[in-house]
């Protein structure tokens, strides 16, 4: 199983501030890599996929970047609405799926 | 538009079973997988498996082989998931997820509250 890694677990960003979230893969997933927003009491909510596409809908200041074992989720200019925890997941290692652990975004 | 529209909460005695039902509209439901992912309270997601709703074959993340089920009825578009011998540790938000093409999620239900309590 493909375990992925994500860190910081919490961290804590002002408003406006851009946000450097980071997962690790334990082997190559390729760009099989997506990223998921989840805020309390709601489903997650998709990102973006592909390591770098972003879904629709998803505004431009969030962008992904990296391939094989590392990736980075950034949020250019950090909104009230993007405070929540993000999940990356490797779709690589077919037919089996892992998320990482989470990173909790928290107002500063 | 896509919808997942799942079951309510349920409570369900330690050694019980429980069965959640998740019922897709806004496309066709056999040309996309449907996935299962639970999370405890307060702790990350985790995959447990997927459905292909045009073949009924499924693939169960090894933790959940033996004692977890997924099923579909083609007829009503919904797809089912039957969880078996509950224990406390198995409380949790199940939802279904319907994948994008490749294995990511793009659909996903309003999630299921599962509390295994006696």
């Amino acid at each position: 199983e493909i375990v992925m890694t994500q860190s910081p677990a919490t961290l804590s960003v002002s408003p406006g501030e851009r946000a450097t979230l980071s997962c690790r893969a334990s082997q190559s997933v390729s760009s099989n890599l997506a990223w998921y927003q989840q805020k309390p009491g709601q489903a997650p909510r998709l990102l973006i996929s592909g390591a770098s596409t972003r879904a629709t809908g998803i505004p431009a200041r969030f962008s992904g970047s990296g391939s094989g074992t590392e990736f980075t989720l950034t949020i250019s200019s950090l909104q009230s609405e993007d405070f929540a925890v993000y999940y990356c997941q490797q779709y690589n290692n077919w037919p089996s799926i892992t998320f990482g652990q989470g990173t909790r975004l928290e107002i500063k | 538009q896509v919808q997942l529209v799942q079951s309510g909460a349920e409570v369900r005695k330690p050694g019980a079973s429980m069965k959640v039902s998740c019922k897709a509209s806004g496309y066709t439901f056999t040309d996309y997988y449907i996935h299962w992912v639970r999370q405890a309270p307060g702790q990350g997601l985790e995959w447990m498996g997927w459905i292909n709703p045009n073949s009924g074959g499924t693939n169960y993340a090894q933790k959940f082989q033996g004692w977890v089920t997924m099923t579909r009825d083609t007829s009503i578009s919904t797809a089912y998931l039957e969880l078996s011998r509950l224990r406390s540790g198995d409380t949790a938000v199940y939802y279904c997820a319907r994948d994008g093409g490749a294995t990511y999620f793009n659909y996903w239900g309003q999630g299921t509250l599962v509390t295994v309590s006696s």
